[in-house]
């Protein structure tokens, strides 16, 4: 069955910094991989995803993932956070035909 | 058009009470899913439609009663819910089950009293 592993519940940063928030995932053929951000009260928003192709994913809002096979990663990056990122981030992964299962969340704090 | 809308926002209701949630799209997509998520959790799969038929049923209680009267309409029916039922409801299409990533609404925050 497939799994998402966030090592990471809650992470802080400095306005302005680099992010990186990790995703591991358990899938037993190519997945299709994906981050969503809610925001307190919201519904999820999609930032990207993957399904096959490049490795290196572009989304919306600057951010970007990549897709590790060899390591079953698939860590979100934004080179610069602004204080509007602040928000809970999920990974997901699903399949064809599967239904999308989320990992726990990771909650982004951005420090001014 | 390319939202899910759901309505209420809100909802309280009393433990005897009868209510419906509403989930309406218009992007043509043939998948809808209902999802719970309580407070600091992920979302948890509740129910799948597939063109308008009951796919997926993640052994949700029966107090809990999933309609879809055509592909663009999902609703969910709520009797004799618990306290512990309380939580954010989330509706989610696809234009087919489980691939291409899903579109969300924006929740109805459920509160059982």
């Amino acid at each position: 069955a497939q799994s998402v592993t966030q090592p990471d519940i809650h992470i802080t940063v400095s306005e302005g910094a680099s992010l990186e928030l990790r995703c591991n995932y358990s899938y037993g053929a190519t997945p299709y991989l994906f981050w969503y951000v809610q925001s307190p009260g919201q519904g999820l928003q999609l930032l990207l995803k993957y399904f096959s192709g490049d490795t290196l994913v572009q989304g919306i809002k600057g951010f970007e993932a990549e897709f590790k096979r060899s390591q079953s990663s698939f860590n979100l990056r934004k080179p610069s956070v602004h204080w509007s990122d602040a928000a809970e981030y999920f990974c997901a992964v699903g399949g064809n035909n599967n239904d999308m299962r989320f990992g726990a969340g990771t909650r982004l704090t951005v420090k001014p | 058009d390319t939202e899910v809308t759901q309505t209420p926002k809100h909802l309280v209701m009393g433990m005897t009470n009868k209510k419906s949630l509403k989930c309406e799209q218009h992007m043509g997509h043939r998948a809808m899913y209902w999802y719970k998520q309580k407070a600091k959790k992920p979302p948890e799969l509740m129910f799948v439609y597939s063109y308008e038929k009951l796919s997926i049923n993640e052994s949700v209680p029966s107090r809990f009663s999933p309609e879809c009267p055509n592909s663009s309409l999902l609703n969910l029916h709520l009797h004799a819910l618990q306290p512990e039922d309380s939580a954010l409801y989330l509706c989610a299409s696809s234009r087919i089950q489980g691939a291409f990533g899903y579109t969300f609404g924006s929740g109805t925050r459920l509160t059982v009293v």
